[in-house]
Order: structure tokens, then C-alpha cells, then sequence
């Protein structure tokens, strides 16, 4: 089954940009989904199909995906953003979900 | 508005059976595939496998083939993970989620059920 690499932390001062990386063979030819999970909370979409927001997502969020890596950027982070962060993908030839390992977000 | 929402914790022993729920409303229930997937202390989220209310087609993650079963009741717009014997390591939380029209992301999560296995 298709795996997704993710770096286990990023951290970030309020007001800088941050980036989390998720890394696939070939990831750039599928479509990534990202989720944000606060403590104690369900996931929440804030990307899909590589850089589509849904309604109610802050533009300070955004996405890319290109080769073997997909980003999210969150711009002018603040501190309501830390979380963990969650890359997914839909893999064809198993019509498996999958999931990257999650990044925590930390807020310095 | 789209409202997915599970039923509450569970405390059972090893051996025991269980079944939680999960209830979708203010879509058609039918349309849209329902997930779910597991969220073991202190890690991240595996797809379980997923159900179509419609037909109740099923799919299933190999690595929880066998151990659970996925079912839905479209007449009462809700889908069903159960357990024929719990383990202590079924100790987790599960969520559901509707998937988009296409199935390929979770658009709309359920609160989460908090199940625990321990003697």
C-alpha cells in the first residue's frame, strides 16, 4: 500500500510561516487532503485536492503538491493553529485511504 | 447542514461484543459513503474501511478485515462498526466520517467513541 512520510514536529513562532512536508512516490500524480486535529477534537478538512480550501478555512492555509512531496503552508501562524496535521490520499490501485504518520504543529 | 454524530464511550471486558453508531442528517444518506477509521492513544488516524448506505457495499483495510464489521441502516440513516470479541488492544478512539461525492477525502467527522477493553 501506498506509504506518506511526514516529519513527526515542525514548530513556529506566531506571525512566521509554516511549512509541513508529506512525501510519497510519485505523490505530485495524486490528489493530498490535509487535516488539522486539535487535542480531544475530531479531524477537521482545511485542504483538499492538493490547494482547495473549504468554506470557513482561513486563507492564511494553502497547499502544493508536486514530484514526490506535498505542502501545507500556514501563513501568519497563530497560536489557535497549533495541532496536528494529517496528509491523505485516496491510492487507485488498492482503493485504500491512506494516511501520513501526522506532524505536530507547535506554536513557540 | 451536514451532521454526522456517534453514539457515546463504551467500557467492556476482553471477550465481549460491541456495536457503535453513527448517524448522518441534514444530506441524502444514501448518496455518500461513510468511513471509519481508528485513533489508538497517542497516534495517528488508520482507515478502517468504508460503507455505501445505498447498497451497503463494503471495503475493508486488510489489516482490520475479520476483526470488525462495517454495516449501515439507511432507514434510520446510520451506519455500524461492531466487534464479535473485543481485545485490549481494540482500546482506542473510532471515528466516522462522510466521505466527499467522489471518495476521495473525509468532508464531514463524527465527535468520536471512545471504546476501552480492559478486564
Amino acid at each position: 500500500s501506498f506509504v506518506l512520510t511526514q516529519p513527526p514536529s515542525v514548530s513556529v513562532a506566531p506571525g512566521k510561516t509554516a511549512r509541513i512536508t508529506c512525501g510519497g512516490h510519485n505523490i505530485g500524480s495524486k490528489g493530498v487532503h490535509w487535516y488539522q486535529q486539535k487535542p480531544g477534537q475530531a479531524p477537521l478538512l482545511v485542504i483538499y485536492f492538493d490547494s482547495d480550501r473549504p468554506s470557513g478555512i482561513p486563507e492564511r492555509f494553502s497547499g502544493s503538491n508536486s514530484g514526490n512531496t506535498a505542502t501545507l503552508t500556514i501563513s501568519r501562524v497563530e497560536v489557535e493553529d497549533e495541532a496536528a496535521y494529517y496528509c491523505q490520499l485516496w491510492d487507485s490501485p488498492s482503493d485504500h485511504r491512506v494516511f501520513g504518520g501526522g506532524t505536530k504543529l507547535t506554536v513557540l | 447542514e451536514v451532521q454526522v454524530v456517534q453514539s457515546g464511550a463504551e467500557v467492556k471486558k476482553p471477550g465481549e461484543s460491541l456495536k457503535i453508531s453513527c448517524k448522518g442528517s441534514g444530506y441524502n444518506f444514501t448518496d455518500y459513503w461513510i468511513a471509519w477509521l481508528r485513533q489508538m492513544p497517542g497516534k495517528g488516524l488508520e482507515w478502517m474501511g468504508i460503507i455505501y448506505p445505498g447498497d451497503s457495499e463494503s471495503r475493508y483495510n486488510p489489516s482490520f478485515q475479520g476483526q470488525v464489521t462495517i454495516s449501515a441502516d439507511r432507514s434510520i440513516t446510520t451506519a455500524y462498526l461492531q466487534w464479535g470479541s473485543l481485545k485490549a488492544s481494540d482500546t482506542a478512539m473510532y471515528f466516522c466520517a462522510r466521505h466527499d461525492s467522489g471518495g476521495f477525502y473525509f468532508d464531514s467527522w463524527g465527535q468520536g467513541t471512545l471504546v476501552t477493553v480492559s478486564s
